[in-house]
């Protein structure tokens, strides 16, 4: 079974641009989260999706938005780039999400680069 | 607010000793859910465990162990006869039953050095 997968591995975008990066979960999850893994921050949550509903967002700026679509997949979009988003950026997913706890499975994640 | 402590930053061990991770952490909930992940150098975090809150038997895996005390909000991951495979930075992390604080809220890390 094919685990969680992030594209694309490596994003170089220029300050004020926008990335958009992409995830799809294990088949049969219906629930996607998307961390920042930036230098000397650690791992801090982004956004939640499930069953195509937005659950939850973290302490991050409305240019950080995305979507899940009918397949369960999602996107991540960071508009207006700032030098200070270059991060890992991973995405996991997990089977029950909203009705019920489980825990949840990262892809290898998307290291943007910001210049 | 919720909270995980992993004071250790970096420890460097000869290969086939054995090692302890600390993880302590903070919450108001009486329901949540504790997690060790595995992050090698490749950047993908591997999961390992989860630990209910209502569930403090202690857990054996091979080489880990896992020794849950809720009286000191305390998840210690423990690696017998460490090997060089075992390097990489390791995350404890938190989460809520409450679906507004379902994220996980991780620790800083401990990066484990084990020496052949």
């Amino acid at each position: 079974e094919a685990g969680v997968t992030q594209s694309p591995t490596h994003l170089i975008k220029t300050r004020g641009q926008q990335a958009t990066l992409r995830c799809s979960p294990i088949s049969g999850h219906t629930s996607v989260y998307w961390y920042q893994q930036a230098l000397g921050l650690g791992l801090q949550f982004l956004l939640w999706y499930d069953e195509g509903e937005e659950r939850n967002r973290g302490n991050f700026p409305p240019r950080f938005s995305g979507r899940q679509f009918p397949n369960y997949s999602s996107e991540l979009n960071v508009n207006a780039l700032e030098l200070e988003d270059s991060a890992l950026y991973l995405c996991a997913s997990s089977n029950k999400g909203y009705r019920e706890y489980t825990e949840a499975f990262f892809g290898q994640g998307t290291r943007l680069t910001v210049v | 607010a919720q909270k995980v402590t992993q004071a250790q930053t970096e420890i460097s061990v000869v290969e086939k000793e054995d090692v302890t991770l600390d993880c302590v952490y903070e919450t108001r909930d009486t329901t949540y859910y504790l997690f060790w992940y595995k992050q090698p150098p490749s950047g993908e975090l591997v999961f390992l465990i989860r630990r209910n809150s209502f569930d403090e038997q202690n857990e054996i895996s091979g080489r880990y162990s896992w020794n849950f005390q809720k009286s000191t909000s305390s998840f210690n991951f423990t690696i017998t006869a460490s090997q060089v495979v075992d390097s990489a930075v390791y995350f404890c992390a938190l989460a809520q039953r409450d679906t507004g604080r379902r994220a996980l809220t991780f620790g800083s890390g401990t990066r484990l050095q084990v020496q052949p």
